[in-house]
């Protein structure tokens, strides 16, 4: 049981706009931490995808984008590619745990 | 360009230590506010955060693998090294080490991960 709640899966057609949401509580996201994006494509390490709630490491189009409102985040792409289809997480920081939290992953698929 | 790479046994026996390497370049691990870490994947799930260690030798460990886990570095041969002890199947995962940036507890820069396999 992850300590960042994400969908496990979610779909949509190229060109669509699909979002993804990490759900966490007041000793993380709602504590005031960021909350960072990573996406992995099969058989390959993660990548930074967004940094600091809504912020894209050279690089990243600007199809990516993040926010954070409460103790909730989102990811949203926009314009969605056959090349997005890959495992998304979401990831801060925890004041009980005193360390790094992860999501448990969206995995996104291109129809 | 900052590289990191994992090196250690892809198979451990059952209550063994596991000591994974992470040789990098492109940065110092003795630069004021730089720190690395550790994150692993079993087969088919999420990641998992293991330990953390910045430039000042000051480290932090997950809460639930504190009681098993190292970390070390060596600045002289730019490299971290993981140990972790008495393991287990469940341990079964691949391991990556990962640069933070000097403001902010987020991974940038990843290792392409070594696959280590628990079993007898």
């Amino acid at each position: 049981q992850s300590v960042l709640t994400q969908p496990p899966s979610v779909s949509g057609a190229p060109g669509q706009r699909v979002t993804i949401s990490c759900t966490g509580s007041s000793s993380n996201i709602g504590a005031g931490y960021d909350i960072h994006w990573y996406q992995q494509i099969p058989g390959t390490a993660p990548k930074l995808l967004i940094y600091a709630n809504s912020n894209r490491p050279s690089g990243v189009p600007d199809r990516f984008s993040g926010s954070k409102s409460g103790t909730s985040a989102s990811l949203a792409i926009t314009g969605l590619q056959a090349e997005d289809e890959a495992a998304y997480y979401c990831q801060s920081y925890d004041s009980s745990l005193s360390g790094v939290v992860f999501g448990g992953g969206t995995k996104l698929t291109v129809l | 360009q900052i590289t990191l790479k994992e090196s250690g046994p892809t198979l451990v026996e059952p209550t063994q230590t596991l000591t994974l390497t992470c040789t990098f370049s492109g940065f110092s691990l003795s630069t004021s506010g730089v720190a690395m870490g550790w994150v692993r994947q079993p087969p088919g799930k999420a990641l998992e955060w293991l330990a953390l260690i910045y430039w000042d030798d000051d480290k932090r460990y997950s809460p639930f693998l504190k009681h098993r886990l190292a970390i070390t570095k060596d600045t002289s041969k730019n490299q971290v090294v993981l140990t972790m002890t008495n393991m287990d199947p469940v341990d079964t995962a691949t391991y990556y080490c990962a640069l933070l940036p000097e403001v902010g507890i987020y991974f940038d820069s990843w290792g392409q991960g070594t696959l280590v396999t628990v079993s007898s």
